[in-house]
Protein backbone atom coordinates (compact mmCIF):
# COMPACT_ATOMS: atom_id res chain seq x y z
CA UNK A 1 0.00 0.00 0.00
CA UNK A 2 1.08 3.48 -0.09
CA UNK A 3 3.53 5.07 2.31
CA UNK A 4 4.70 8.50 2.64
CA UNK A 5 7.29 8.90 5.25
CA UNK A 6 8.39 13.09 5.80
CA UNK A 7 11.41 13.84 7.31
CA UNK A 8 13.80 16.42 8.40
CA UNK A 9 12.05 19.18 10.16
CA UNK A 10 13.49 20.17 13.80
CA UNK A 11 14.54 23.57 15.38
CA UNK A 12 15.39 26.35 13.38
CA UNK A 13 15.96 30.13 13.76
CA UNK A 14 13.98 32.91 11.90
CA UNK A 15 15.13 34.31 8.94
CA UNK A 16 16.40 30.48 8.83
CA UNK A 17 15.98 27.50 6.61
CA UNK A 18 15.14 23.86 6.10
CA UNK A 19 14.55 21.04 4.08
CA UNK A 20 11.98 18.66 4.01
CA UNK A 21 11.48 15.30 2.24
CA UNK A 22 8.90 12.69 1.74
CA UNK A 23 9.76 9.35 0.98
CA UNK A 24 6.57 7.84 -1.17
CA UNK A 25 6.66 3.87 -1.40
CA UNK A 26 3.95 1.39 -2.99
CA UNK A 27 3.02 3.41 -6.15
CA UNK A 28 4.53 4.33 -9.15
CA UNK A 29 5.67 8.19 -8.16
CA UNK A 30 6.63 9.35 -11.34
CA UNK A 31 2.44 9.10 -12.46
CA UNK A 32 1.78 11.18 -9.08
CA UNK A 33 1.61 14.72 -8.26
CA UNK A 34 2.42 15.24 -4.69
CA UNK A 35 1.57 18.05 -2.34
CA UNK A 36 2.69 19.76 0.83
CA UNK A 37 -0.07 20.81 3.40
CA UNK A 38 0.87 22.68 6.50
CA UNK A 39 -1.35 22.84 10.13
CA UNK A 40 0.10 24.77 12.52
CA UNK A 41 -0.26 23.90 15.99
CA UNK A 42 -4.13 23.47 17.05
CA UNK A 43 -5.21 25.19 14.02
CA UNK A 44 -6.80 24.36 10.67
CA UNK A 45 -5.18 22.80 7.26
CA UNK A 46 -3.25 25.11 4.47
CA UNK A 47 -2.05 24.17 1.14
CA UNK A 48 1.13 25.00 0.49
CA UNK A 49 2.58 23.81 -3.00
CA UNK A 50 1.83 20.61 -5.60
CA UNK A 51 4.22 19.34 -8.16
CA UNK A 52 3.43 17.65 -11.39
CA UNK A 53 4.79 14.01 -11.69
CA UNK A 54 6.94 15.12 -14.05
CA UNK A 55 8.49 18.11 -12.14
CA UNK A 56 7.44 20.36 -14.57
CA UNK A 57 4.72 21.94 -13.22
CA UNK A 58 4.61 23.56 -9.63
CA UNK A 59 2.13 25.49 -8.05
CA UNK A 60 2.40 27.68 -4.57
CA UNK A 61 -0.15 29.75 -2.15
CA UNK A 62 0.69 33.14 -1.43
CA UNK A 63 1.98 32.80 1.80
CA UNK A 64 4.77 30.67 0.73
CA UNK A 65 5.74 32.14 -2.64
CA UNK A 66 9.66 32.95 -3.17
CA UNK A 67 10.36 31.09 0.26
CA UNK A 68 9.70 27.99 0.12
CA UNK A 69 10.19 25.43 -3.03
CA UNK A 70 9.28 22.42 -3.79
CA UNK A 71 10.96 19.34 -6.20
CA UNK A 72 11.13 15.70 -6.38
CA UNK A 73 13.84 12.88 -7.28
CA UNK A 74 11.69 10.49 -9.34
CA UNK A 75 14.87 8.17 -9.43
CA UNK A 76 14.20 7.92 -5.74
CA UNK A 77 10.75 8.62 -4.97
CA UNK A 78 11.47 11.05 -2.78
CA UNK A 79 9.11 14.51 -2.74
CA UNK A 80 11.24 17.53 -0.83
CA UNK A 81 10.23 21.38 0.68
CA UNK A 82 13.08 23.27 0.59
CA UNK A 83 12.14 26.49 3.53
CA UNK A 84 13.65 29.28 3.73
CA UNK A 85 13.38 32.99 5.35
CA UNK A 86 11.43 30.91 8.41
CA UNK A 87 8.84 33.14 10.35
CA UNK A 88 7.24 32.34 13.65
CA UNK A 89 4.01 31.65 11.60
CA UNK A 90 6.06 28.70 9.84
CA UNK A 91 5.48 26.56 12.58
CA UNK A 92 3.51 24.19 12.17
CA UNK A 93 3.06 20.10 11.31
CA UNK A 94 4.17 19.74 7.19
CA UNK A 95 2.18 16.65 5.54
CA UNK A 96 3.16 15.16 2.26
CA UNK A 97 0.13 14.19 0.87
CA UNK A 98 -0.80 12.64 -2.83
CA UNK A 99 -3.51 10.55 -4.39
CA UNK A 100 -5.36 9.88 -7.86
CA UNK A 101 -5.94 13.27 -8.06
CA UNK A 102 -3.90 16.08 -5.75
CA UNK A 103 -7.56 17.49 -5.34
CA UNK A 104 -8.81 14.98 -3.31
CA UNK A 105 -5.53 13.45 -1.53
CA UNK A 106 -5.97 10.15 0.32
CA UNK A 107 -3.03 9.56 1.55
CA UNK A 108 -1.04 11.74 4.00
CA UNK A 109 1.93 11.19 5.73
CA UNK A 110 2.33 11.30 9.65
CA UNK A 111 4.30 14.90 9.44
CA UNK A 112 7.48 16.18 10.18
CA UNK A 113 7.03 19.03 12.64
CA UNK A 114 9.26 22.29 12.21
CA UNK A 115 8.93 25.05 14.80
CA UNK A 116 10.71 28.51 14.30
CA UNK A 117 11.83 30.03 17.37
CA UNK A 118 14.88 32.23 18.41
CA UNK B 1 -9.01 32.51 -2.66
CA UNK B 2 -11.93 30.65 -2.40
CA UNK B 3 -13.15 30.78 1.27
CA UNK B 4 -14.91 27.75 3.00
CA UNK B 5 -16.92 28.14 6.55
CA UNK B 6 -18.19 25.56 8.34
CA UNK B 7 -20.99 25.32 10.89
CA UNK B 8 -20.91 24.63 13.69
CA UNK B 9 -17.87 24.78 15.07
CA UNK B 10 -18.41 22.49 17.60
CA UNK B 11 -20.52 19.61 17.66
CA UNK B 12 -21.51 18.13 20.83
CA UNK B 13 -23.26 14.30 20.31
CA UNK B 14 -24.78 11.79 22.01
CA UNK B 15 -23.56 8.24 20.71
CA UNK B 16 -26.68 6.81 18.43
CA UNK B 17 -27.65 9.83 17.65
CA UNK B 18 -27.02 11.63 14.31
CA UNK B 19 -24.83 14.14 13.66
CA UNK B 20 -24.80 16.97 10.10
CA UNK B 21 -22.02 19.59 9.41
CA UNK B 22 -22.45 22.30 7.11
CA UNK B 23 -19.69 23.76 4.86
CA UNK B 24 -20.03 26.28 2.44
CA UNK B 25 -17.76 27.78 -0.45
CA UNK B 26 -17.52 31.33 -1.44
CA UNK B 27 -17.55 30.77 -5.04
CA UNK B 28 -18.70 27.70 -7.12
CA UNK B 29 -16.63 24.07 -6.86
CA UNK B 30 -17.81 22.81 -10.49
CA UNK B 31 -14.32 22.26 -12.34
CA UNK B 32 -13.95 22.36 -16.03
CA UNK B 33 -14.30 18.70 -16.25
CA UNK B 34 -17.71 18.58 -14.59
CA UNK B 35 -16.41 17.51 -11.40
CA UNK B 36 -17.31 19.35 -8.13
CA UNK B 37 -13.87 18.83 -5.70
CA UNK B 38 -15.29 19.18 -2.54
CA UNK B 39 -13.98 16.45 0.23
CA UNK B 40 -14.16 15.40 3.77
CA UNK B 41 -11.45 14.75 5.66
CA UNK B 42 -11.71 13.03 9.46
CA UNK B 43 -8.70 14.08 11.88
CA UNK B 44 -9.06 11.91 15.42
CA UNK B 45 -6.45 13.32 18.07
CA UNK B 46 -2.87 13.30 17.39
CA UNK B 47 -3.58 11.48 13.81
CA UNK B 48 -3.13 12.70 10.56
CA UNK B 49 -6.15 13.97 8.49
CA UNK B 50 -7.64 10.80 6.41
CA UNK B 51 -10.19 11.58 3.66
CA UNK B 52 -13.77 10.05 3.90
CA UNK B 53 -15.43 11.93 0.99
CA UNK B 54 -14.87 13.09 -2.03
CA UNK B 55 -16.53 14.67 -5.02
CA UNK B 56 -19.31 15.57 -2.79
CA UNK B 57 -20.76 12.05 -2.00
CA UNK B 58 -17.93 9.49 -2.81
CA UNK B 59 -17.16 7.37 0.02
CA UNK B 60 -13.54 5.84 0.16
CA UNK B 61 -12.91 2.72 0.94
CA UNK B 62 -13.24 1.08 4.82
CA UNK B 63 -15.25 4.35 5.46
CA UNK B 64 -18.15 3.11 7.34
CA UNK B 65 -21.85 3.80 5.62
CA UNK B 66 -22.93 5.90 8.47
CA UNK B 67 -21.04 8.69 7.07
CA UNK B 68 -22.82 10.68 3.93
CA UNK B 69 -21.85 13.38 1.97
CA UNK B 70 -24.24 15.54 -0.18
CA UNK B 71 -25.05 18.70 -1.78
CA UNK B 72 -24.27 21.35 -4.70
CA UNK B 73 -23.28 24.26 -6.22
CA UNK B 74 -21.66 26.05 -2.84
CA UNK B 75 -23.73 24.21 -0.19
CA UNK B 76 -22.32 20.50 1.41
CA UNK B 77 -23.12 18.68 4.10
CA UNK B 78 -21.88 15.66 6.35
CA UNK B 79 -23.81 13.47 7.77
CA UNK B 80 -22.77 10.85 10.52
CA UNK B 81 -26.42 8.69 11.12
CA UNK B 82 -25.68 7.33 14.32
CA UNK B 83 -21.94 8.64 15.93
CA UNK B 84 -20.21 5.76 17.79
CA UNK B 85 -17.27 6.77 20.03
CA UNK B 86 -14.50 6.45 17.23
CA UNK B 87 -16.22 9.28 15.16
CA UNK B 88 -14.77 12.03 17.92
CA UNK B 89 -12.03 14.10 16.32
CA UNK B 90 -12.55 17.38 13.96
CA UNK B 91 -14.02 17.40 10.51
CA UNK B 92 -12.81 19.76 7.18
CA UNK B 93 -14.25 20.49 4.31
CA UNK B 94 -12.12 21.28 1.59
CA UNK B 95 -12.14 22.38 -2.07
CA UNK B 96 -9.98 20.86 -4.29
CA UNK B 97 -11.35 23.16 -7.33
CA UNK B 98 -9.63 26.36 -7.93
CA UNK B 99 -5.89 27.04 -6.46
CA UNK B 100 -4.91 27.42 -3.84
CA UNK B 101 -7.04 24.74 -2.43
CA UNK B 102 -8.61 25.47 1.01
CA UNK B 103 -10.03 23.82 3.99
CA UNK B 104 -12.79 25.30 6.02
CA UNK B 105 -11.73 25.69 9.77
CA UNK B 106 -12.61 22.22 11.26
CA UNK B 107 -15.29 21.16 13.35
CA UNK B 108 -15.40 19.18 16.56
CA UNK B 109 -17.13 16.15 17.27
CA UNK B 110 -16.81 15.41 20.50
CA UNK B 111 -19.23 12.96 22.67
CA UNK B 112 -21.95 14.56 24.93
Amino acid sequence: QVQLVESGGGLVRPGGSLRLSCAASGLTFSDYYMAWIRQAPGKGLEWLSYIRGDGRHTAYADSVKGRFTISRDNANNLLYLQLSSLRAEDTAMYYCVTGDQVRQPDYWGQGTLVTVSS
Amino acid sequence: DVVVTQSPLSLPVTLGQPASISCRSSQGLVYSDGSTFLNWFQQRPGQSPRRLIYKISNRDSGVPDRFSGSGSGTDFTLKISRVEAEDVGVYYCMQGTHWPFTFGPGTKVEIK
